[in-house]
């Protein structure tokens, strides 16, 4: 066990929809990551968040939006749901900003099926 | 960007030892981790390295040497459980960790 949650583990939702993913980082973690993984595709990363603010987007589209509150938990909206983002979406933490050294843990992911 | 390379498949016998190479392409180099990943389940770290050589942790140790931009996974006494994909990862500057697609290990008896 990472010590990092995420929920739900399982989703199905149809084309068009929006669905909400949510993840508590490890204790003492200020810094979560949302990565997304698909059967031919590695783990690309999303977005980064630290402290609260945005720290680094990756290839995230525009349908995508995440932030993280002020308990360091945080959110990935996904929206106009397409069949194409049907993919483990894994959340990771880091203690620090993601330095060289900086260890990413991460959650057990949340598996959106979208039919 | 990086360019990570790794092989897509390989396959082992119990008991023996197995090397998975990972070559990258980077212009700001800050560190290489590998993660352990089986099917559907959570990336878990093994190994970083950051300088070249040899990191030893038990079964598993992890090579790196800066100027070829290689690095290596090495498995000893291999074990049915290791049967998993092995991710190779690269840090570029302050940069987010940047994965290659992977390397699926089947270990067979």
């Amino acid at each position: 066990d990472s010590g990092v949650t995420q929920t739900p583990k399982h989703l199905i939702t149809a084309t068009g929809q929006r669905v909400t993913l949510r993840c508590s980082p490890r204790s003492g973690d200020l810094s979560v990551y949302w990565y997304q993984q698909s059967l031919d595709q590695g783990l690309q990363f999303l977005i980064q968040y630290y402290n609260g603010e945005e720290r680094a987007k990756g290839n995230i589209l525009e349908r995508f939006s995440a932030q993280q509150f002020p308990d360091l938990h945080s959110e990935l909206n996904l929206s106009s749901l397409e069949l194409g983002d049907s993919a483990l979406y894994f959340c990771a933490s880091s203690v620090g900003t993601g330095a060289s050294g900086n260890t990413i843990y991460f959650g057990e992911g949340s598996w959106l099926t979208v039919v | 960007g990086q360019n990570i390379d790794q092989p897509t498949e390989m396959t082992a016998t119990e008991g023996a030892i197995v090397q998975i190479n990972c070559t990258y392409q980077t212009s700001g180099f800050n560190g290489l981790f590998w993660y352990q990943q089986h099917a559907g389940e959570a990336p878990t770290f093994l190994s970083y390295n950051v300088l070249d050589g040899l990191e030893e942790k038990g079964r598993f140790s992890s090579f790196l040497s800066r100027s070829k931009g290689y690095s290596y996974l090495l498995l000893k006494e291999l074990q049915m459980k290791d049967s998993a994909s092995y991710l190779c990862a690269v840090k570029e500057g302050n940069t987010p960790l940047v994965f290659g697609k992977g390397t699926r290990l089947s270990v067979i008896a």
